[in-house]
């Protein structure tokens, strides 16, 4: 149980585009899922937390505008990551909090490279 | 504000042999600990938690870890370790208050386990 897919797993834009990251909850409800970004030999940096129904609450310095977080339903949340360059590269993961498991664990997905050319 | 450090950015230890792997976190109350496993190019898998209770948890491949409130540490461990083992380790700690960012999680910088035959 507690499954949480990422799609794509590997992307590659031209610069100037827009790419679009899902995160599902597979056999379970998610309230709120939370968007990291992760450099590479680099630890995983807090980009937002979303949560179903409502705005996404930004970390400070994330440019809202340029990853827009829409959480639309308790079993999906998707990042976009607009106007891409290459700076934007890296390994975007999301993870999902359980509502029914008590609130305080979350499951991370697999991950998904984004490589900006 | 939640921080973690995690000491040793790279330990190296030959298989069968124990293993330490250090985190000190920094919270205003009673933290939620976690420590999770990344291998390359994966998302993470949780490898034990901490939420209250027994201040030694057990969690799964062998690994324990110890609560340690007097020196706000989480050190984890493994009595005799693998090859299969080596891998990138994250020690995290998750906020307890409500709001919007409930289970927002702050990471350390992570240890690179490296295991020698």
């Amino acid at each position: 149980g507690a499954v949480v897919s990422q799609h794509p797993s590997r992307v590659i834009c031209k610069s100037g585009t827009s790419v679009k990251i899902e995160c599902r909850s597979l056999d379970f409800q998610a309230t709120t899922m939370f968007w990291y970004r992760q450099f590479p030999k680099q630890s995983l940096m807090l980009m937002a937390t979303s949560n179903e129904g409502s705005k996404a609450t930004y970390e400070q310095g994330v440019e809202k505008d340029k990853f827009l977080i829409n959480h639309a339903s308790l079993t999906l949340s998707t990042l976009t990551v607009t106007s891409a360059h290459p700076e934007d590269s890296s390994f975007y993961i999301c993870s999902a909090r359980d509502r029914g498991g008590g609130g305080y664990e979350q499951y991370f997905g697999p991950g998904t490279r984004l490589t900006v050319t | 504000a939640q921080s973690v450090t995690q000491p040793d950015i790279h330990i190296t230890v030959s298989e069968g042999a124990s293993l330490e792997l250090r985190c000190n976190y920094s919270y205003g109350a009673t933290p939620y600990l976690f420590w999770y496993v990344q291998s390359p190019g994966q998302g993470l898998q949780l490898l034990l938690k901490y939420f209250s209770g027994d201040t030694l948890v057990q969690g799964i491949k062998g690994f324990e870890a110890e609560f340690k409130r007097s020196q706000s540490s989480f050190n984890l461990r493994k009595p005799s370790v693998h090859w299969s083992d080596a891998a990138e380790y994250f020690c995290a700690v998750g906020r307890r208050a409500g709001g919007t960012s409930y289970g927002k999680l702050t990471f350390g910088q992570g240890t690179i386990l490296t295991v020698h035959p």
